[in-house]
């Protein structure tokens, strides 16, 4: 799988948006971008995936850029509760089990 | 709340000890991951089960041995482990048929190695 790379850390402060960028200069035409994130003492969930569009869903927005080699996970008002560790991991559609998670970055929200 | 439960959610043991760790989900999904979780590095898969059979085995040291009796449980039965094996193993699950798999994820079992 491509590597994707992220900053090690953030920092938000509470109801502000946070934007998390994910580098991923050598992907292929047929890695889709997922974002998984893991609470303090909880195992990782799913947050959002994409291939070309801009995605948004009920707990998240994802902004891909134009040539794919980048993109941003958006949390519109970060709470409290979104302090975690994000991880963004580039996967093929249909070409196997592995999610490969990489350092990821962690997420600090202030009050 | 996941779907996804393990037990126990905290085991310590010493190096000659055997335990077992447990997974089950309630998701009705037909494939099923552990993963280790050491500090200061990244998530690592063990193990892949697909429709109950092992698809995936990273060179895991044969101490920590598998067992997916049907789709809905899986185990990791620890033997003679090294403090180093001290981590949290994480299980996770998924469905197969769908292009996503996105994987739903356990609440993990802290292990620490005596």
């Amino acid at each position: 799988d491509a590597k994707t790379t992220q900053p090690n850390s953030m920092e938000s402060n509470e109801e502000e948006p946070v934007h998390l960028p994910c580098n991923h200069s050598t992907i292929s035409g047929t890695d889709y971008i997922h974002w998984y994130r893991q609470l303090p003492s909880q195992g990782p969930e799913y947050v959002i995936h994409g291939l070309t569009s801009n995605v948004n869903n009920r707990m998240a927005s994802l902004a891909i850029a134009e040539d794919r080699k980048s993109s941003t996970l958006i949390l519109h008002r970060a709470t409290l509760r979104d302090a975690a560790v994000y991880y963004c991991i580039l996967r093929k559609y249909n070409a196997g089990n592995m999610l490969t998670f990489g350092g990821g970055t962690r997420l600090m929200v202030k009050p | 709340e996941t779907g996804v439960t393990q037990t126990p959610r905290h085991l310590v043991m010493g190096m000659t000890n055997k335990k077992s760790l447990k997974c089950e989900q309630h998701l009705g999904h037909n494939a099923m991951y552990w993963y280790k979780q050491s500090a200061k590095k990244p998530l690592e898969l063990m193990f892949v089960y697909s429709l109950e059979e092992r698809v995936e085995n990273n060179s895991v040291p044969s101490r920590f041995s598998p067992e997916c009796p049907n789709s809905s449980h899986l185990f990791l039965h620890l033997h003679t482990l090294q403090p180093e094996d001290s981590a949290l193993y994480l299980c996770a699950s998924s469905q197969e048929e769908t292009g996503l798999r996105e994987q739903f994820f356990g609440p993990g079992t802290r292990l620490t190695v005596l």
